[in-house]
């Protein structure tokens, strides 16, 4: 089945820990995206790539970093500078990075850290 | 920065009401796209609109893009309770490749 995949679903950490979120998608999309929804609100954007190699900082990008070595993923860390990190993460990617095209949705990390 | 707006937060109707939802931004945007997350879900595309003025229908679901392309609606004909959900509009601007989420509404349908 073609899709895209975040795991763990559930992750918790102490604080002051690194922690890496896995995505991956096997769509063979160029663009993929990081958000962060807090409860109750919208998404707010992370980090977003349009080709391998290559990735530029969204609306919220102080505390975490991402790497776009492979097409298929796009994995990010939540670093100790994150000052506030619990929350849901969801992972997106679609065909195009020229914003035409739909984004198709991961099922989510939940991150809590304590 | 570029603002994207969603109102109403939350509604609840009874079910065989119909609702809208209205999405407004800060800036003159190229396309909109809208998505619908269930409780406990991840959003899931429903539609994009490009024109000025466009207006697409999905059963009973219709969504508008303004004159001005600045704003959008998504109205639902007779709500069920399978509409229950979050509804977002995401809106890019020109020369840009990211999309900025609205805040969301969250529609309870009561049967």
């Amino acid at each position: 089945d073609g899709g895209i995949t975040q795991s763990p679903k559930y992750l918790f950490r102490k604080e002051g820990q690194n922690v890496t979120l896995s995505c991956e998608q096997n769509l063979n999309h160029d663009a993929m995206y990081w958000y962060r929804q807090d409860p109750g609100q919208g998404l707010r954007l992370i980090y977003y790539s349009q080709i391998v190699n290559d990735f530029q900082k969204g609306d919220i990008a102080e505390g975490y970093s991402v790497s776009r070595e492979k097409k298929e993923s796009f994995p990010l860390t939540v670093t100790s500078a994150q000052k506030n990190p619990t929350a849901f993460y969801l992972c997106a990617s679609s065909s195009s990075g020229t914003g035409g095209a739909e984004a198709f949705f991961g099922q989510g990390t939940r991150l809590t850290v304590v | 920065g570029q603002q994207v707006m969603q109102i109403p937060q939350y509604q609840h109707v009874q079910e065989g009401e119909d609702f809208t939802t209205y999405c407004n931004s800060s800036t003159t945007l190229s396309n909109i796209q809208w998505y619908k997350q269930r409780p406990g879900g991840h959003p899931v595309f429903l539609i994009q609109l490009v024109k000025s003025g466009e207006v697409k229908k999905q059963k009973r679901l219709t969504f508008q893009f303004g004159e001005a392309k600045k704003n959008s609606s998504l109205h639902i004909t007779a709500t069920q309770t399978t509409d229950v959900g979050t509804y977002f509009c995401a809106g890019r601007t020109s020369g840009t490749y990211k999309y900025i989420f609205g805040t969301g509404t969250r529609l309870k349908v009561l049967a």
